[in-house]
């Protein structure tokens, strides 16, 4: 059984370019959440995904858009890049008939130069 | 709002010796807890979970949490240490309409001396 996975595995941008990254939930799964995890800091949430709609969102700018596809995957995009951007990107899987656990994937590190 | 402090940035144990790191959270209704540990350059893999029920959880790898209502605590203990329990981790609350939206705390390091 696949847990979560994520791609790329790591990713360099320049400033102002754009950026999308993917993620495919646990088997069984149809709930995905993404986080951002600056260096040295817990992972704060950028927006949840259920039924291919946002479901939920923390406090990130619009720069922030993802997508959920019929097969439950996920995208994360960013636009306008920012240094402060560079991260590790970390996705989360669970599933709405219950038990809140997410299970998170290995993340992509992304730096912005 | 949510939220979860870890008051130590850092704790070096021995091997061999107990293990006791501190997670306080802030909610209104009934949270949601977990621990994670990460290692370096890795995600997130789940130790245990508290939703209800007996306060003292079990989880993998000999770790064990209890829950006391009373002080807003989830603290992570494990009775001896081992190298290879050394990395990050991470306290988090379940939040949000669903309760899946976690908030998480800073982190706590672990090292182990040999």
């Amino acid at each position: 059984d696949a847990g979560v996975t994520q791609s790329p595995t790591h990713l360099i941008k320049t400033r102002g370019q754009q950026v999308t990254l993917r993620c495919s939930p646990k088997s069984g799964h149809d709930t995905v959440s993404w986080y951002q995890q600056a260096l040295g800091q817990g992972p704060q949430f950028i927006f949840q995904y259920y039924e291919e709609e946002e479901r939920q969102r923390g406090n990130f700018p619009d720069r922030f858009s993802g997508h959920q596809f019929p097969n439950y995957s996920s995208e994360l995009n960013v636009n306008a890049l920012l240094l402060g951007d560079s991260a590790l990107y970390l996705c989360a899987s669970s599933s709405s008939q219950g038990g809140d656990t997410q299970y998170f994937g290995p993340g992509t590190r992304l730096t912005v130069l | 709002a949510q939220s979860v402090t870890q008051p130590d940035i850092h704790i070096t144990v021995s091997e061999g010796a107990s293990l006791e790191l501190r997670c306080n959270y802030s909610y209104g209704a009934t949270p949601y807890l977990f621990w994670y540990v990460q290692s370096p350059g890795q995600g997130l893999q789940l130790l245990l979970k508290y939703f209800s029920g007996d306060t003292l959880v079990q989880g993998i790898k000999g770790f064990e949490a209890e829950f006391k209502r009373s002080q807003s605590s989830f603290n992570l203990r494990k009775p001896s240490v081992h190298w290879s329990d050394a990395a990050e981790y991470f306290c988090a609350v379940g939040a949000g309409n669903y309760g899946q939206n976690f908030v998480f705390g800073p982190g706590t390091r672990l090292s182990v001396l040999p």
